[in-house]
């Protein structure tokens, strides 16, 4: 069975500093794909980064970088120069092949509060 | 503007009423879900649907029911069996539903028994 773990249930950060959100997951599909999404207090799901398990590189958007260790099995989000806006639960979430519903899986997430 | 829209942000509801949720999508995507978020937890998936007229079971679909006659849309109704419906509830889409598709989501619909 998939699985996602998330071990930090809150997480403070200095505004400007980097952050790193661990997320560890276990499948037995050699095809897979690895999301992190930000939800801010009004609840909507907004979308940060996708790392595929097939990609070389390290996935990057903005400030948001992926640090992917395959054999670890891990896929932790770092957040570059936090923001105030950054403030938000972080979700890492994961999806197996199309035969599976195309459905994710996600974490029990962690709460980030960035401190001015 | 594409993206999804549900309705209504916040439902009230007496025990022993069925309520439906409203779902839809002008992002021309085939795959629809609808997920639950309790307090503090991760998303669990209700429903799914993949094509039109077709959908399948998630993780937890007791005393929960859906219909996908239209592509664009695919509401979720809260039946009196289920036992705890309050919580979050949150619809998302997607092109098909492979590895790389990215699932977009909407703003929720929080919903509360009385």
């Amino acid at each position: 069975a998939q699985k996602i773990t998330q071990t930090q249930p809150g997480m403070f950060v200095q505004e400007k500093e980097a952050v790193t959100l661990d997320c560890t997951y276990d499948t037995s599909d050699p095809s897979y794909g690895l999301f992190w999404y930000k939800q801010p207090s009004s609840g909507e799901m907004i979308f940060l980064i996708y790392q595929g398990s097939y990609d070389q590189q390290n996935a990057t958007e903005g400030r948001y970088s992926l640090n992917f260790q395959k054999a670890r099995k891990s896929a932790n989000l770092v957040i570059s120069a936090s923001q105030l806006g950054d403030s938000a639960m972080y979700f890492c979430a994961m999806r197996g092949s199309f035969y599976q519903g195309g459905k994710l899986i996600f974490g029990q997430g962690t709460e980030l509060s960035v401190k001015p | 503007d594409g993206g999804i829209t549900q309705s209504p942000k916040y439902l009230f509801r007496k025990e022993g009423q069925n309520v439906t949720l409203s779902c839809e999508q002008n992002l021309n995507h085939d795959a629809m879900y609808w997920y639950r978020q309790d307090p503090g937890q991760g998303l669990r998936l209700i429903y799914y649907s993949q094509i039109v007229n077709d959908f399948q079971k998630g993780d937890i679909a007791e005393g929960y029911s859906v219909s996908r006659e239209k592509k664009e849309s695919f509401p979720l109704t809260v039946t009196s069996a289920q036992k705890n419906p309050t919580a979050f509830y949150l619809c998302a889409s997607n092109t098909r539903g492979n590895r790389t598709d990215t699932q977009y989501f909407g703003p929720g619909t929080r919903l509360t028994v009385l």
